[in-house]
């Protein structure tokens, strides 16, 4: 059974950067699929955060492109998140989840998420 | 990217069959068969319940089904039960290989 475990800090200084990783069991991230962060603002909508494949280079929401680097770390099954630079405005449940569907967005799998706070 | 657009919220009554619209552009849900609907409860991470406009997931209950026209995708639910009462989106593949979401619908069982 494929699980997904966000962990990372809850409370961020805006300005700073906001760092999480994602630990992926019962499926090695290497043998396929795309993963991706997700995040979604308390009483809003979600929102697309970016989505990374074991062998080839992330894709990322254009609006935080400039802000976002998501990476993979295979030999502890897991990916990560960093977004620089927060304000409040990136105040949200942070969830990664896996795309079953190539990478057309269909997130099968998901992770329970982790609420983070941006402030000082 | 700007997030799809979908009605703030819908009723019904229990038993009835209720669509939810879902409308983009044509660079995404006009331009692939990639739109996919997800169930949220409160609380709780949102639940894949459609892929590929029309394509059912296993487990989830066949009352549920999807369609496509244009650049507006649609998500029906027939007999509407109380369980149902949920926030529901859709999200698309877009031309520029990303993912987009819609803003979202609550849906009310009355």
């Amino acid at each position: 059974q494929v699980q997904l475990q966000e962990s990372g800090p809850g409370l961020v200084k805006p300005s700073e950067t906001l760092s999480l990783t994602c630990t992926v069991s019962g499926y090695s991230i290497s043998s396929g699929y795309n993963w991706a962060w997700i995040r979604q603002p308390p009483g809003k909508g979600l929102e697309w955060i970016g989505r990374i494949y074991h062998s080839g280079p992330p894709h990322y929401n254009p609006s935080l492109k400039s802000r976002v680097t998501i990476s993979v770390d295979t030999s502890k099954n897991q990916f990560s998140l960093k977004l620089n630079s927060v304000t409040a405005a990136d105040t949200a449940m942070y969830s990664c989840a896996r795309d079953g569907n190539y990478e057309y967005g269909a997130f099968d799998i998901w992770g329970q998420g982790t609420m983070v706070t941006v402030s000082s | 990217q700007s997030a799809l657009t979908q009605p703030a919220s819908a009723s019904g009554s229990p038993g009835q069959s209720i669509t939810i619209s879902c409308t983009g552009t044509s660079s995404d849900v006009g331009g692939y068969n990639h739109v996919s609907w997800y169930q949220q409860h409160p609380g709780r991470a949102p639940k894949l319940m459609i892929y590929d406009v029309s394509n059912g997931i296993s487990g989830v209950s066949n009352r549920f089904s999807g369609s496509k026209s244009g650049n507006t995708a649609s998500l029906t639910i027939s007999g509407l039960q109380a369980e149902d009462e949920a926030d529901y989106y859709c999200s698309a593949y877009t031309t520029s290989s990303t993912v987009v979401f819609g803003g979202g619908t609550r849906l009310t069982v009355l």
